[in-house]
């Protein structure tokens, strides 16, 4: 079973409105930390936005925001005011309580914005 | 400033030919991993390392072979390449705890003829 499953291979959203990227997770940990990834076409892979699961408010960083709902195994990122630079892939992955602190990727969805 | 380093940034190879990638990292950090992206299918870890000396296998390690002799070094090993290993390669290293996010190198493009 895939444990981390990103529902939308691509999306499209307007230059300064804001989006929300699914994901949902698969773990019987209570522990496990929750990571979001860009890779815009050079290549290179950003963190943007980590939660935990015992944090209880939503984690935020500037125009990012995580909508957490642990209940349903899911940690949404929302985008707000995108911008043309906004434009990449981006990946979840979870972490569990383990010895080698590896990260279990989804498969992605592209966002494109549009001017 | 450098981060995590991989070399070379791409490579094509002849089927049965071997290689290695290098992936350096200055930030001190324990563990190292690496993993390869495919259309499709995000990122899946083929061998990590938790401290020097140490190597285990992860999700997809058949093919490949990883040595970490020096702690700033994570070798990825390819004996006898296949085209079913075209792809993107990923090298990252992380501190040993739970809340820092791994930091990645910009990536090996790799092609087999």
């Amino acid at each position: 079973a895939q444990k981390i499953t990103q529902t939308q291979p691509g999306m499209f959203v307007q230059e300064k409105e804001a989006v929300t990227l699914d994901c949902t997770y698969d773990t019987s940990d209570q522990s496990y930390g929750l990571f979001w990834y860009k890779q815009p076409s050079s290549g290179e892979m950003i963190f943007l936005i980590y939660q935990g699961s015992y944090d209880e408010q939503n984690a935020t960083e500037g125009r990012y925001s995580l909508n957490f709902q642990k209940a349903r195994k899911s940690a949404n990122l929302v985008i707000s005011a995108s911008q043309l630079g906004d434009s990449a892939m981006y990946f979840c992955a979870m972490r569990e309580v383990d010895s080698s602190y590896k990260l279990i990727f989804g498969s992605g969805t592209r966002l494109l914005v549009r001017p | 400033n450098a981060g995590v380093t991989q070399t070379p940034k791409f490579r094509v190879l002849k089927t049965g030919q071997s290689m290695t990638l290098l992936c350096a990292q200055d930030m001190n950090h324990e563990y190292m991993y690496w993993y390869r992206q495919d259309p499709g299918m995000g990122l899946r870890l083929i061998h990590y390392s938790v401290g020097e000396g140490t190597t285990a296998k992860g999700e997809v390690p058949d093919g490949y072979n990883v040595s970490r002799l020096k702690k700033q070094n994570f070798l990825l090993g390819l004996e006898s390449a296949a085209p079913s290993q075209t792809s993107v390669y990923f090298c990252a290293s992380s501190q040993q705890i739970f809340n820092q996010p791994q930091h990645f190198g910009d990536g090996t493009r790799l092609s087999i003829l």
